[in-house]
């Protein structure tokens, strides 16, 4: 099956400074890489997600690049803010949709 | 429109008991997915349901663990015999069609077993 790992675990970076978080995937078949956001006690929520068939995708401050030769994906926050705080998911999936791999997840720490 | 329902959202139970989690996805999804979450650690796929049928159970981790969606819509995830191992946050998840495209979380039942 498939296999995603995360990297960091941890993150702590200034406010407007940037984040990123890289994911790796073993599945070749997998072709939809979405990102969650998690804050503490709360329900995980899509911010972005990107199909195999772009590189990468931008909303405002977050973007996603997919290096599907290489198998990893990457989530990128620009001028980060304290309200970024939260751990962040990255999942792959096949097209069936049939199973969602999640990552161990990031903490990411924004200091005012 | 409301989102994703769980109940209970906390349950403490003794080991050797059996418990039900219920979950209520959004009007008119298909799809359904049952995730076990550690502390520390990204949701795990327990099950995917298209419909009635349980179109993915591989991540059931033992004959314990059983769920339901009888009429395509509420689900419920069964546990028998309780383990101390199986205390986790159980999240459900629901989409449009199923496929590659955004789940929709609930809010989780932090299960404790004692």
């Amino acid at each position: 099956g498939e296999n995603v790992e995360q990297h960091p675990s941890t993150l702590s970076v200034q406010e407007g400074d940037s984040a990123v978080i890289k994911c790796t995937y073993s599945d070749s078949a997998s072709n939809y890489f979405p990102w969650y956001k998690q804050e503490l006690g709360k329900r995980p929520q899509l911010i972005i997600d990107i199909r195999s068939n772009v590189g990468e995708k931008k909303d405002q401050r977050i973007a996603v690049t997919l290096n599907k030769t290489a198998k990893h994906f990457s989530l990128h926050i620009t001028e980060t803010q304290p309200e970024d705080s939260a751990v962040y998911f990255c999942a792959a999936t096949s097209s069936t949709g049939n199973q969602f791999y999640f990552g161990t997840g990031t903490s990411l720490t924004v200091i005012p | 429109g409301a989102g994703v329902s769980q109940t209970p959202s906390n349950k403490v139970t003794e080991k050797g008991k059996y418990v039900e989690l219920r979950c209520d996805p959004i009007s008119g999804h298909t799809a359904l997915y049952w995730y076990r979450q550690s502390l520390g650690q990204g949701p795990e796929f327990l099950i995917y349901f298209q419909g009635t049928g349980a179109a993915d159970d591989s991540g059931l981790p033992n004959d314990r663990f059983f769920a339901v969606r009888p009429e395509g819509s509420v689900s419920t995830l069964k546990i028998q015999r309780t383990e101390r191992g199986d205390s986790a946050v159980y999240l459900c998840a629901s989409s449009s069609s199923g496929g590659a495209e955004e789940q929709f979380f609930g809010p989780g039942t932090r299960l404790t077993v004692l």
